[in-house]
């Protein structure tokens, strides 16, 4: 059971270009979240998803897309990389319901990013 | 929305001593505080959490508070050992909103 995987886990971009990082759950979890990781900020939501085919905007979504073509992906873009945007990047999934409500987030092992 | 604040921002204890951390949260209709632990190069991981109907809960070595009327909960581990050394971050959230923020981050060292 791999749990939630991030790929890439690492990677150097230009300012100005573009890429696309993936999470890929396989535990059928309905929630998936996307977060930035900076020194001494902590863990900042981007944007998250409610299931498939949702997006919504978390506390710093300016810069980045997402998508939930799949329930078992969520996918975040970066469209113009900006040196501001240097950062770790985890992913996490939270499954739905249940009583007690199940609420633990299970992460992504991160993606460390750097625009130069 | 939610502002979780978290103190202090770095701990070094001797093994075997006891750590605090202490956090404070804005919300009052948040109601479900659970603290993740992050080792090197991994991602946070559950160690415990509480929910507002509960003042105290523990687990081993670890144990978490809640003071609800002070908005503030802190997470209490005993006996430290090396493997205890990572960053601790608390949260807080509305149960059913699925929403997690975070606090700044503890790094916790044990020393031997």
């Amino acid at each position: 059971n791999a749990g939630v995987t991030q790929t890439p886990k690492f990677r150097v971009l230009k300012t100005g270009q573009s890429m696309t990082l993936l999470c890929a759950q396989d535990m059928n979890h309905e929630y998936m979240y996307w977060y930035r990781q900076d020194p001494g900020m902590g863990l900042r939501l981007i944007h998250y998803s409610v299931g498939e085919g949702t997006t919504a905007k978390g506390e710093v979504p300016d810069g980045y897309n997402v998508s939930r073509l799949k329930k078992q992906n969520f996918l975040l873009g970066l469209e113009s990389a900006a040196p501001s945007q240097t950062s770790v990047y985890f992913c996490a999934s939270i499954p739905y319901g249940g009583l007690p409500l199940n609420t633990e987030a299970f992460f992504g092992q991160g993606t460390r990013l750097t625009v130069v | 929305g939610e502002n979780v604040e978290q103190h202090p921002s770095t701990l070094s204890v001797q093994e075997g001593d006891s750590a605090v951390i202490k956090c404070t949260y804005s919300d009052s209709a948040s109601n479900y505080f659970p603290w993740y632990k992050q080792e090197l190069g991994k991602g946070p991981q559950l160690i415990i959490d509480i929910r507002s109907n509960v003042g105290e809960k523990k687990d081993q070595r670890i144990a978490v508070t809640l003071n609800k009327t002070a908005k503030h909960f802190s997470l209490h581990i005993t006996e430290t050992q090396p493997e205890d050394s990572a960053v601790y971050f608390c949260a807080a959230s509305i149960l059913d909103d699925y929403k997690l923020s975070f606090g700044a981050g503890t790094t916790v060292t044990v020393r031997a």
